[in-house]
């Protein structure tokens, strides 16, 4: 069976960094493409980026660019968000998701149980 | 980037009636690369319809999907009581892809 299992809730402190990831099993983790997909508090949803996992090509939203890194490490099949430097309205809940196909242009088929980053002093 | 608009923004509806929720885009949606989801409170949300027409796995066939260009519609032909949650479509034509706001099917 294809899952995605993602890293636990985490607490943080404006300014600090964070690495949060997702673990794909049940399928080859290098054919598809996974997202990253925001949704903050009472709010709707933002897909942030994607990856390739085979050759880590990442494609991410215009409007959230810079804000974040996606990176991939196919040797463990998991993908990784990463902040540098968070701020409060980080705060929310991460999904990663796979998509259906192989060229970067599908709908997310397969989702993971979310993340939950708070970001408080 | 592409911008979403699904209307109406919450929709009251009782069991075995019919839904009829609107997406509209910004720009057209290139090869109907246009897909539909279901979340709960609490869950992770659910794949019901890609490539604007196409039933994802394990969806009931009391959900469809229709469309085209810039207008997009999700029906649900007799809602059930498990049908009454949010429902997001997205365009995936513009990589990584763009969201709508989203629809609340609430029971009335």
């Amino acid at each position: 069976e294809v899952h995605l299992v993602q890293s636990g809730a985490e607490v943080k402190k404006p300014g600090e960094s964070l690495k949060i990831s997702c673990k794909g099993s049940g399928y080859s983790f290098t054919s598809y493409w996974i997202g990253w997909v925001r949704q903050m508090p009472g709010k709707g949803l933002e897909c942030m980026a994607i990856i390739h996992p085979g050759d880590s090509d990442p494609r991410h939203s215009p409007s959230l660019q810079g804000q974040v890194t996606i990176s991939a490490d196919k040797s463990i099949s998991t993908a990784y968000l990463q902040w540098s430097s968070l701020k409060a309205s980080d705060t929310a809940m991460y999904y990663c998701a796979r998509q259906r196909g192989s060229y970067g242009d599908d709908a997310f088929d397969i989702w993971g149980q979310g993340t939950m980053v708070t970001v408080s002093s | 980037e592409i911008v979403l608009t699904q209307s109406p923004g919450t929709l009251s509806l009782s069991p075995g009636e019919r839904a009829t929720l609107s997406c509209r885009a910004s720009q057209s949606v290139s090869a109907s690369y246009l897909a539909w989801y279901q979340q709960k409170p609490g869950q992770a949300p659910r794949l019901l319809i890609y490539g604007a027409s196409s039933r994802a796995t394990g969806i009931p066939d009391r959900f469809s999907g229709s469309g085209s260009g810039t207008d997009f519609t999700l029906t649900i032909s007799r809602l059930e009581p498990e049908d009454f949650a949010v429902y997001y479509c997205q365009q995936y034509g513009s990589s990584p892809g763009t969201f709508g706001q989203g629809t609340k099917v609430e029971i009335k």
